[in-house]
């Protein structure tokens, strides 16, 4: 099984809607990262989470980590067809060496 | 200010031969890291070169080779090519002394195809 495990693999939403993407470590997380991924093109850094509790937000999209849990959550409010893509968490082994889950595929019809 | 650049975008291969693709770090960076993304997986690390050493290395065998130049350029080669291989290669720069990974900047990709 992976380190990272992410819920769902695949959503497809009505644009406007709210939609909540999940990731869970086997592993004591210390530092959670999302990225977005255009389909075959590079990761785009969207946050980083590092404390227990913490919430951070750009423009319509928030991120929270729940450390007891090990668990993060990334949500995004009144969404539009510019969020589509697959969205990634990672977290951090060690210097520079990250874990990744599998992503999950978003659509949003417009 | 140029980002992480890559090349080739596009290749494909036949099993049994070896290829090179290349990467340049974003300005200023020191660091560079390598990572396979299979279709539909998440990306899976490769090692990491810096002051043209391997520092790090996942779980890959010796198959795969790198080189850092001294204008922190890198290469990853690939001997033997299998058609698992096939995949997207991601190659993201850093400054080594930073252990904040999300300061890791990727590039485009490049995607081999083995056929």
């Amino acid at each position: 099984s992976q380190e990272l495990e992410q819920s769902p693999q695949s959503l497809i939403v009505q644009e406007g809607k709210n939609l909540t993407i999940n990731c869970t470590s086997s592993k004591t997380l210390y530092g959670l990262y999302w990225y977005k991924q255009k389909y075959g093109e590079g990761l785009i850094f969207l946050m980083m989470l590092q404390k227990g509790g913490e919430e951070k937000s750009h423009e319509k999209i928030t991120a929270k980590l729940d450390e007891k849990k090990q668990q993060s959550s990334l949500h995004i409010t009144a969404s539009q067809p510019s969020h589509a893509g697959i969205y990634l968490c990672g977290a951090d082994r060690m210097n520079n060496d990250m874990r990744f889950g599998a992503g999950t595929r978003l659509t949003v019809k417009p | 200010d140029a980002g992480v650049t890559q090349s080739p975008t596009h290749l494909i291969k036949t099993r049994g031969q070896q290829v090179t693709l290349r990467c340049s770090p974003k300005s200023g960076h020191d660091t560079v890291s390598w990572y396979q993304q299979a279709l539909g997986q998440g990306p899976q690390f490769i090692f990491q070169y810096y002051e043209e050493e391997e520092r790090q290395r996942g779980n890959f065998p010796d198959r795969f080779s790198g080189h850092q130049f001294p204008n922190y350029s890198s290469e990853l080669n690939v001997n033997a090519l299998l058609l698992g291989d096939s995949a997207l290669y991601l190659c993201a720069s850093s400054l080594f002394r930073t252990a904040r990974s999300y300061e890791q900047y990727f590039g485009p990709g490049t995607r081999l195809t083995v056929t």
